[in-house]
C-alpha cells in the first residue's frame, strides 16, 4: 500500500514552460486535493475533487489545471511556468467516510521556476 | 485578519516538559478541525481531529472552543521525537474539503 504517491519529486522549470505534477494513490480515495505551501503562509487550496470527473477551484487556482479521470490519478498542469508558482506542491487523499480521519498526505513536489 | 491564526514561535521545551499550543479561527460556520504535524521539508501528517467535547490520544489531547473560535492541543511529557511543526487545520463546508491551514508553530524538545 503505497499511500499518495508523488512525481516528480524536484523539479526546474523555466519562465513559459509547462508541466503536469503527478499524484496517484491506491486507497481508493473518492476525495483529492492539490496545495501549495510557500515560506512564512499556510498550505493553500489550488484544485480538488470530490470523485471522478468531478474538480473544483480552491483559493489559488490561477495558472492550473486539474482533471480526474479516473480515482486514483489526480494531475496538475502548470500552463505557462512563472517565478510566482515556485513553490512546495503536495497531493492529498481522503476516502468518503471517516470526515474526521482527514487528508493523507504526498511528500511532496518541489519546484522551482527560473 | 488571518482565517486560522497561531503563534509561529518557536518553542524550545525541554524533554518530559508540557506545552500548549492554541489556534484561533475565524468562520464561524466551520464544521472540522484538526492538528497535522509536519517535519522538515517533510509533508503534514495528521495528529489528531478535534471534536467539540475535547479529546485525547495518548499523551496529546486537543480542545475545541466554538464560542470563542479556538483550537488548543497539549502535549505531555513531551518527547524529543515531538519536535516539529504543528499545523492548525480547519474544514468550513460539511465536506470539509477546503481546508485552511495556519502557518503552524514550531516546537522545538531539547534534552
Amino acid at each position: 500500500n503505497a499511500g499518495v504517491t508523488q512525481t516528480p519529486k524536484f523539479q526546474v522549470l523555466k519562465t513559459g514552460q509547462s508541466m503536469t505534477l503527478q499524484c496517484a494513490q491506491d486507497m481508493n480515495h473518492e476525495y483529492m486535493s492539490w496545495y501549495r505551501q510557500d515560506p512564512g503562509m499556510g498550505l493553500r487550496l489550488i484544485h480538488y475533487s470530490v470523485g471522478a470527473g468531478i474538480t473544483d477551484q480552491g483559493e489559488v487556482p490561477n495558472g492550473y489545471n486539474v482533471s480526474r479521470s479516473t480515482t486514483e490519478d489526480f494531475p496538475l498542469r502548470l500552463l505557462s511556468a512563472a517565478p510566482s508558482q515556485t513553490s512546495v506542491y503536495f497531493c492529498a487523499s481522503r476516502g468518503r467516510t471517516g470526515r474526521s480521519h482527514g487528508y493523507t498526505f504526498g511528500s511532496g513536489t518541489r519546484l522551482t521556476v527560473v | 485578519r488571518k482565517e486560522v491564526e497561531q503563534d509561529p514561535g518557536p518553542f524550545n521545551v525541554p524533554e518530559g516538559a508540557t506545552v500548549a499550543f492554541n489556534c484561533t479561527y475565524s468562520n464561524s460556520a466551520s464544521q472540522s478541525f484538526f492538528w497535522y504535524r509536519q517535519d522538515c521539508r517533510k509533508e503534514p501528517k495528521l495528529l489528531m481531529s478535534v471534536y467539540s467535547s475535547g479529546n485525547e490520544d495518548g499523551r496529546f489531547t486537543a480542545q475545541l472552543n466554538r464560542a470563542s473560535q479556538y483550537i488548543s492541543l497539549l502535549i505531555r511529557d513531551s518527547k524529543l521525537s515531538d519536535s516539529a511543526t504543528y499545523l492548525c487545520v480547519v474544514g468550513s463546508n460539511f465536506g470539509n474539503e477546503k481546508l485552511t491551514f495556519g502557518t503552524g508553530t514550531r516546537l522545538t524538545i531539547i534534552p
